[in-house]
Order: structure tokens, then sequence, then C-alpha cells
């Protein structure tokens, strides 16, 4: 079955750079949502998308921006880049149809910040 | 979201039933019990939810106490594989709220599967 998808795997960036993060949800599947996992630390709620329009948002720094296309598919834009962004940034995704009850996690990007 | 309290880690043996405890105390009426767990530095994993009556399908069983206070995670038969850090989760199903399903994660238990 298709799962999540997310490139890239890797990124490594210096400071006051840019990066951009993509998820390609499972097909069909309508809601994404962004999670960022520091060192050690737990998954902690980024923002999310349904149907192209934001639906929440958590403790997203205001350097970071995120949408979701018509392809569903979402993109991470991520500018500024401090040490501390370093960590694994996870894509989930969702039918909200279907009540939402499972969330798909990809594999996750390691971003790396120097 | 209700609170939740987990032990910090727990140890099973090859073969045998992994049993992990959750307590969910401030659990609302509404509000649904799920369990995920991550292997080291993947992608988190959905494993199983209920709301009172107790669920099972292929990787677990999920037992919830009458009162709702509580509930129980049963690996039947851990593996290696299931070294895993598991999160109990307590939310409403927001059905209503398309997009409105995001996972609040706790400290979660890790599970150490010896053989």
């Amino acid at each position: 079955a298709a799962g999540v998808i997310q490139s890239p795997r890797h990124l490594i960036k210096e400071k006051r750079e840019t990066a951009t993060l993509k998820c390609y949800p499972i097909p069909r599947h309508d809601t994404v949502y962004w999670y960022q996992q520091g060192p050690g630390q737990d998954p902690q709620f980024l923002i999310s998308f349904y149907e192209k329009m934001q639906s929440d948002k958590g403790s997203i720094p205001d350097r970071f921006s995120a949408q979701q296309f018509s392809d569903y598919h979402s993109e991470l834009n991520m500018s500024s880049l401090e040490l501390g962004d370093s960590a694994l940034y996870f894509c989930a995704s969702s039918l909200a149809t279907s009540g939402g009850s499972e969330q798909f996690f990809g594999p996750g990007t390691r971003l790396t910040v120097l | 979201d209700a609170k939740t309290t987990q032990p910090p880690s727990m140890d099973c043996a090859e073969g045998r039933a992994a049993n992990l405890p959750c307590n969910h105390s401030t659990i609302s009426g509404n509000e649904y019990v799920y369990w995920y767990r991550q292997i080291h530095s993947q992608g988190p994993q959905y494993i199983i939810h209920g709301l009172k009556n107790n669920e099972t399908n292929e990787m677990a069983s999920l037992i919830i106490t009458e009162d709702r206070k509580s509930s129980t995670l049963i690996l039947p038969h851990a593996t290696l594989r299931d070294t895993a850090v598991y999160y109990c989760i307590v939310r409403v199903a927001q059905y209503r709220i398309p997009g409105g399903f995001k996972t609040i994660f706790g400290a979660g238990t890790r599970l150490f599967v010896k053989a």
C-alpha cells in the first residue's frame, strides 16, 4: 500500500539559509499535518491543512510557513534557519471523511543546520 | 485534550505479552484513547484506538477500564521489532472539524523487548 512520502530524507543547511520540505500524502487523503521532533524529544505539532486551507496551528515559528497544493501535497518552508531548527520533521496524512482517526506518518526529513 | 500518564520504561521478554498501562483520569466522555508507537527515528505508527469498548486488531489489543480512567495496550507476543516508544493519547474525535486531529505526544513508554 502507498505510504506518505517525504523529501528530501536528509538535508544539511547553514545558519540563515532557507529550506523546503515536501510531503506527499497517501492518495485520496485530504488532510496533512506537520510535526517537529528535536533530539531526544517527543514529536511536536506544527501545523495542519485540510482541503488546501490551514486547519490548525501549533508551535510553529513565524520563520516557518506551509501550504497545501491542489494535488494535496504540502510544503514546509523554513527561513533564517537556526541551529535549534535541527530536527526530524514528520508529515502525516489522514482522510477527513473517515473521521480522521488514523494518521499515517511519513519516514521524516532529518534537517541539520550547521 | 486530557493528560495521560505512562511509565517511562518497561522490559518484556521476547515471545511474552507486553502490557503497557496508561492513566487518563481526566478523560472526557467524548474523548477517544489512541496508541501510537515510534521505532527509533522512524515516523510514528498508529496502533489502535477505542472509546469505551475493548478493541483488537492485527497488531494489538486495547483494554479500557469501565470508568475509562485507564487503559492497557497489549502486544500478545512481543518480538524484538516491537522495541519502541509507545504513546498513549486521548483526544476528541473531531470529525466535525476536518484537520482537527493533531496528535499531542506526551512522554510515552520506552518498551525494551529482550531475547
